[in-house]
């Protein structure tokens, strides 16, 4: 079945270690988004990409990266310098938005992200 | 940036109730989705709905866009219905599209 998949569900970090979460579609869309999600909040955008090997700041970027090297991966790598990083996260993807807009964003089942 | 704002914030009803979540946006619109978010936190699409009414068994959803304003109607509530349910909007900017959420709606039934 064509999805999005995130792994690990869970996943436990000690301070001062990066870690990298992965996300992997196979629904042949062009976009991508890194969603953060604290208790009882909305979702805020992390970092998005519209195309492979270029992507784009969101809201909150400081203390993450992302590659985007493949059509059907983009990893988010939660480094030490984001000082609160436990949250839920949350990957989307979308049909290319360029010429064909108005197009809906589907979600993988997230990770969550736990300092030790 | 643009604002979106979801009423209301909480909302407990028996099994069996309708209801209606509201959201409001401070800007013009290209698109407009609603989530439910179950326990679980898994993020289920509802609605894609920029302008308009569309029906989903008993959910039903309308936007009007003019009015920057959109609900989501919940017939005859079942626990499963229970969950945050968010609207998420994106606003008119070609080459830079991207949604912001609004913070939910936290909808509890009792059986």
């Amino acid at each position: 079945d064509g999805g999005i998949t995130q792994s690990p569900k869970y996943l436990f970090r000690k301070e001062g270690q990066n870690v990298t979460l992965s996300c992997e579609q196979n629904l042949n869309h062009d976009a991508m988004y890194w969603y953060r999600q604290d208790p009882g909040q909305g979702l805020r955008l992390i970092y998005y990409s519209q195309i492979v090997n270029d992507f784009q700041k969101g809201d909150i970027a400081e203390g993450y990266s992302v590659s985007r090297e493949k059509k059907e991966s983009f990893p988010l790598t939660v480094t030490s310098a984001q000082k609160n990083p436990t949250a839920f996260y949350l990957c989307a993807s979308s049909i290319d938005l360029r010429g064909r807009r108005n197009q809906p964003q589907h979600f993988g089942d997230g990770t969550r992200l736990s300092i030790l | 940036g643009i604002q979106v704002e979801q009423s209301p914030p909480d909302l407990i009803l028996q099994e069996g109730a309708n209801s209606t979540l509201r959201c409001n946006f401070s800007d013009s619109v290209n698109n407009l989705q609603w989530f439910h978010q179950n326990p679980w936190g898994q993020l289920i699409n509802l609605f894609y709905i920029p302008s308009g009414t569309k029906q989903n068994g008993r959910l039903s959803a309308t936007t009007v866009a003019t009015e920057r304003y959109s609900l989501l109607y919940i017939s005859s509530s079942q626990t499963t219905d229970s969950g945050v349910y968010f609207c998420a909007v994106e606003v008119v900017n070609f080459g830079n599209e991207k949604l912001t959420f609004g913070t939910g709606t936290r909808l509890t039934i009792i059986p």
